[in-house]
């Protein structure tokens, strides 16, 4: 089993309208949790941090649930520009410096 | 440009030969993460330094598979005797070892340097 999981999709979203996805996450000590955004051959950009009471960045939302082990990812209003594959990534469960990546959510925007 | 930069950006190499990236991270950040990401998948952990201290290698990097980063500044990742199986897109990332925890710390990906190995 994959320490971290995500549903690759694709998540195919009409423009303007919310879409939603989770991440399971196997190591109960890990202490970081984050949604980065990777755009089609590029690096990862870090999207947010996640924090144990949910925080919110304009148009998106995180959520953490320790005791279910998993994080989700909420994405209000739709732009064509989220288009990406959003990955959830773990940290600090072994060891400070090692985290763990998620195979990434696909999210298409169509107009 | 200030940010974490990789070299070369693309490798073609036949099987067996030794190939050797490069990374530069942002110069104040004191961590630096290898990761090796195939298509489909998310960046999986390779290992990552404190300044030039390696602190965790992955089971993932077998022995064919060394890094270095001798001055606590740039790193180096070497493959000896490539296979097919270790063509990837190979990420470096960096972050800095502020404000506590580091594990906190968001990282900052360079392009990555794509490997093909025929």
């Amino acid at each position: 089993r994959k320490e971290v999981e995500q549903d690759p999709g694709p998540f195919n979203v009409p423009e303007g309208a919310t879409v939603a996805f989770n991440c399971t996450y196997s190591n109960s000590a890990s202490q970081s949790f984050f949604w980065y955004r990777q755009d089609c051959r590029k690096e990862p950009k870090l999207l947010m941090s996640v924090y144990s009471s949910g925080n919110e960045d304009g148009r998106f939302t995180a959520q953490l649930n320790r005791a279910s082990q998993y994080i989700s990812l909420l994405i209000r209003d739709s732009k064509l520009s989220d288009s990406a594959t959003y990955l959830c990534v773990v940290g600090g469960g072994d060891s400070w410096g090692k985290f763990q990546f998620g195979a990434g959510t696909q999210v298409v925007v169509t107009p | 440009d200030t940010g974490v930069s990789q070299d070369p950006r693309h490798k073609i190499t036949k099987r067996g030969q030794n190939v050797t990236f490069r990374c530069d991270p942002i110069s104040e950040h004191n961590r630096l993460y290898w990761y090796r990401q195939t298509l489909g998948q998310g960046p999986e952990f390779l290992t990552y330094f404190q300044n030039e201290a390696q602190l965790e290698k992955s089971r993932l990097l077998s022995d064919r598979f060394s890094a270095e980063r001798p001055k606590g500044s740039f790193s180096t990742l070497e493959i000896q005797r490539t296979e097919q199986g270790d063509s990837a897109m190979y990420l470096c990332a960096s972050s800095s070892d502020t404000g506590g925890n580091p594990t906190y710390n968001e990282q900052f990906f360079g392009p990555g340097t794509r490997l093909t190995v025929l």
